[in-house]
């Protein structure tokens, strides 16, 4: 069975600040895919970013940046120069090429201070 | 525009009554999910849908049951036999029943038993 493990429960930033998640990562299937969703205070989840396991290249869109190292099944995101509107639950899940569900981290509670 | 709703954004209800829970989306798409969140837990899938007529158990189903009667709705009723429901409760929703494709999510409901 598969199992994500986001170990930080909260990050308290100051606005400016760079953050680091970390996601970490079980699956013994060599084909599977990586997700990110941020969850702000409404409630709603919004898809961030997705990557296959064949696909080790890092990702950068604007200020946010992600890190995946199958060597120590991490698929870590970076916000750089946080902003109030990044305070959010961020969640990192796992899916399987073969089947639907997806496993998510326990997730990550952001709060970036003006 | 295209979306998936769910509707009512609050709902309180007596221990021991049924309750119904709404997801709607017009994005054509053919697999929708039912997921439950629990405060610093992440999301665990309660049924899925890959098709209209058809629906499986996902991990928590005990106490809960749906229905695919149309594309476009999958309602969740959280019966009296579910022992803890005050939870939020999220649908998701993606074109087909594969790991490789993200799911899109509502707004969610948050059920409050009293």
């Amino acid at each position: 069975a598969q199992k994500v493990t986001q170990a930080q429960t909260e990050i308290s930033v100051v606005e400016k600040e760079d953050v680091t998640l970390d996601c970490v990562y079980e699956t013994r299937d060599t084909t599977y895919y990586l997700f990110w969703y941020k969850q702000p205070p409404s409630g709603e989840l919004v898809f961030l970013i997705r990557r296959n396991s064949f696909d080790e290249q890092n990702e950068i869109s604007g200020r946010y940046s992600w890190n995946f190292q199958k060597s120590t099944s991490s698929f870590n995101f970076t916000i750089t120069a946080s902003q109030v509107v990044d305070s959010a639950v961020y969640f990192c899940a796992l899916s399987l090429s073969n089947d639907y569900k997806l496993s998510f981290g326990a997730g990550t509670t952001v709060t970036v201070r003006a | 525009d295209g979306g998936i709703t769910q509707s009512p954004k609050y709902l309180f209800r007596k221990e021991g009554q049924n309750v119904t829970l709404s997801c709607e989306q017009n994005l054509n798409h053919d697999a929708m999910y039912w997921y439950r969140q629990d405060p610093g837990q992440g999301l665990r899938l309660i049924y899925y849908s890959q098709i209209v007529n058809d629906f499986q158990k996902g991990d928590i189903a005990e106490g809960y049951s749906v229905s695919r009667e149309k594309k476009e709705s999958f309602p969740l009723t959280v019966t009296s036999a579910q022992k803890n429901p005050t939870a939020f409760y999220l649908c998701a929703s993606n074109y087909r029943l594969a790991g490789y494709n993200e799911q899109f999510f509502g707004p969610g409901t948050r059920l409050t038993v009293l």
